[in-house]
């Protein structure tokens, strides 16, 4: 039973375009959702995060757009640069079911010059 | 502070044979989680510990996996035995306080069953 799901595994953008990473989840207990982006041969690290008492939170390029009636957020990257190349993470978080995260699948974003 | 360490980082054994992930968290950090990473199901959390303390364990698959936290800054996960499919990713991560708050993650350790 996949709580959160990524599904798009791969997502090919130009550098200076927008890159759209998608994810929908099926509980609706959960209240906050994070990013985390992993490049090859590493953890992945925080990206960018949201409680669900607000539908968007902005931090330079990154924006995360949440919309609790669909059960949808979105990852929005302007300008993708090719470095933002790597597996991009969602993951969600219940604070009355212990808080653990439930990630998604991933999506391998590569942003071409 | 070097962030948190993982030893292996690839592991290469035989069907049948045990298995020892380690894991030394942030210093100070009073969580600790192991996931695994495969393609199907992305990041899986296994167990997480508080101040040394298995809290959740509902994610290890299965009676061959365990895990023990001896001290604050040490931590390892084990398969007796182990099988092909239990080849992935194994990463360990630790955080302040549990759940909605930045978990940082290890490099991760590829483990490869034959």
């Amino acid at each position: 039973d996949q709580q959160v799901k990524q599904n798009s595994p791969s997502l090919s953008v130009q550098e200076g375009r927008i890159s759209i990473l998608n994810c929908d989840y099926t509980n609706s207990m959960f209240d906050y959702f994070l990013w985390y982006k992993k490049y090859p041969a590493e953890g992945p690290t925080f990206l960018i995060s949201i409680s669900s008492i607000k539908d968007k939170n902005e931090d330079g390029r990154f924006t995360v757009f949440l919309n609790k009636s669909a059960k949808h957020l979105s990852l929005h990257i302007v300008p993708s640069q090719p470095g933002d190349s790597a597996v991009y993470f969602c993951a969600a978080s219940a604070y009355n079911q212990g808080g653990k995260l439930i990630f998604g699948q991933g999506t391998e974003l590569s942003v071409k010059p | 502070d070097a962030g948190v360490i993982q030893s292996p980082r690839h592991e290469v054994t035989e069907m049948g044979q045990e298995v020892t992930l380690r894991c030394k968290p942030i210093s100070g950090h009073d969580y600790l989680f192991w996931y695994r990473q495969t393609m199907m199901r992305g990041l899986e959390l296994l167990i997480y510990f508080n101040n040394n303390v298995p809290i959740d364990d509902s994610g290890m698959p299965e009676d061959r996996f365990s895990a023990k936290m001896p001290n604050a800054s040490f931590s390892t996960l084990k398969i007796q035995p182990s099988e092909p499919r239990d080849s992935a990713v194994y990463f360990c991560a630790s955080s302040l306080w549990q759940g909605a708050n930045e978990q940082y993650f290890g490099p991760g350790t590829r483990l490869t069953v034959t």
